[in-house]
């Protein structure tokens, strides 16, 4: 399986935006980028996905590299709601592992 | 959106009992629904796949007899965790996967055998 590396951790301010790495340097033609949060004792949620060109939606920016080799999820003011672990993703198939993610803290 | 029920949110079970854990898709027939298995401070891990009308696929090191997975309808998979012991106690989640859409999750089960 391709595997995703994050920072165990990152550090917020209040309405800043927050730039979240992901290195994917094994990943395949057909491999989707997906981001996923979780939230303190709750299901994940889905945040944005990808496949070549940067996304962006209500929630988040998807910035990927012309190698596909990493990704950046962007959130562009970071929210005390925000404060999550963020999982970055690679999808081939009906296949969904989960990484170590980063946990994001996002100070008032 | 998609909206995957999860029931119950909380269970407390005595060793040795049986609990069994729904996941339910409300607005979209699941194909393919997964359960994930999550201790604290920890990631979320794969337990099993289950695909309408046929036996779960489980992962290396999760017990088939154990962890009982039925897949009955398109909107509807049981989690049954047999015989349960203090170290099964962890927060259960389950995923679905419906044509044309992504994977939306439940909100989890918090399992604590005493």
């Amino acid at each position: 399986d391709a595997k995703t590396t994050q920072p165990n951790s990152m550090e917020s301010n209040e309405e800043e935006p927050v730039h979240l790495p992901c290195n994917h340097s094994t990943i395949s033609g057909t491999d989707y980028i997906h981001w996923y949060r979780q939230l303190p004792s709750q299901g994940p949620e889905y945040v944005i996905h990808g496949l070549t060109s940067n996304v962006n939606n209500r929630m988040a920016s998807l910035a990927i590299a012309e190698d596909r080799k990493s990704s950046t999820l962007i959130l562009h003011r970071a929210t005390l709601r925000d404060a999550a672990v963020y999982y970055c993703i690679l999808r081939a198939n009906n296949d969904m592992r989960f990484g170590a993610g980063t946990r994001l803290t996002v100070k008032p | 959106g998609a909206v995957v029920s999860q029931h119950p949110s909380r269970v407390i079970c005595k060793s040795g009992t049986s609990v069994k854990i729904e996941c339910r898709s409300l607005d979209f027939q699941a194909t393919t629904m997964f359960w994930y298995r999550q201790f604290p401070k920890q990631s979320l891990m794969l337990m099993a796949t289950s695909n309408e009308g046929s036996k779960a696929t489980y992962e290396q090191g999760v017990e088939k007899d154990k962890f009982l997975i039925n897949h009955a309808s398109l909107t509807l998979s049981t989690l049954t965790v047999t015989s349960a012991h203090p170290e099964d106690s962890s927060f259960y989640i389950c995923s679905a996967l419906g044509q044309g859409r992504g994977y939306t999750f439940g909100s989890g089960t918090r399992l604590t055998v005493v």
